[in-house]
């Protein structure tokens, strides 16, 4: 079946660099997506990856992906206070229509 | 151009009471999702339509109808509100590699 698992929470301070986890089970998944919800807000488009690729990299996020351990990774550089919010990882499968979402890491960034 | 766009923001219902969530996009996707987010949850599929005229459940369908009215637009009903129903809802549409969300709507069902 169709599983996304992500850690809960993530705790970092300003200037260090972020590294959110996420683990897929589907091996037929064509994308894999990271989305960013802030506060009272909708789901924000940061970045997606297509399973033939290894890494992509957008200014300060770099993704990587293990294809073969099913492992996905948003690496946030410099993180700031502005990034304190929740990042959803989410995969398209082949066969799926929809996209299955994991419950959401919640990063906390102190200064 | 709007992209998603969800009415209401915010409800309150009474057990029992029925109403109907409205999604419009103006990307011309072919997909349109319904998801419902609940604390510690995640985003769940209630159900989608991959192209106008067709509709599917998905995880958690119970309690719920949907229409794809035209290829614009993709409702969410509630006949019959119970307080489990309580959740932000979220309509989204897809087309290819990209999914864009509406802002929300917050049920509240007492």
């Amino acid at each position: 079946g169709e599983d996304v698992e992500q850690s809960l929470f993530l705790s970092v301070r300003e200037g260090d660099s972020s590294v959110i986890n996420c683990t897929y089970t589907d091996s037929s998944s064509t994308y894999l997506y990271w989305y960013k919800q802030e506060p009272g807000a909708g789901l924000q488009l940061l970045t997606y990856i297509f399973s033939n690729m290894d890494m992509k990299q957008d200014q300060r996020l770099t993704v990587l992906l293990n294809k073969k351990d099913k492992h996905l990774s948003l690496r946030i550089a410099d993180t700031q206070t502005g990034d304190s919010a929740i990042y959803f990882c989410a995969e398209k499968t082949q066969a799926g229509t929809a996209l299955i979402f994991g419950k959401g890491t919640t990063l906390s960034v102190s200064s | 151009n709007a992209g998603v766009t969800q009415t209401p923001k915010f409800q309150v219902l009474k057990t029992g009471q029925s109403m109907t969530l409205q999604c419009a996009q103006d990307m011309n996707h072919n997909s349109m999702y319904w998801y419902r987010q609940d604390p510690g949850m995640g985003l769940r599929l209630i159900y989608y339509s991959a192209s106008e005229g067709t509709t599917d459940k998905g995880e958690v369908p119970n309690g719920y109808n949907v229409s794809r009215l035209n290829k614009r637009e993709f409702s969410l009903r509630l006949e019959s509100a119970a307080p489990s129903q309580t959740s932000v809802y979220f309509c989204a549409s897809l087309m290819n590699t990209e999914a864009f969300f509406g802002q929300g709507t917050r049920l509240t069902v007492v």
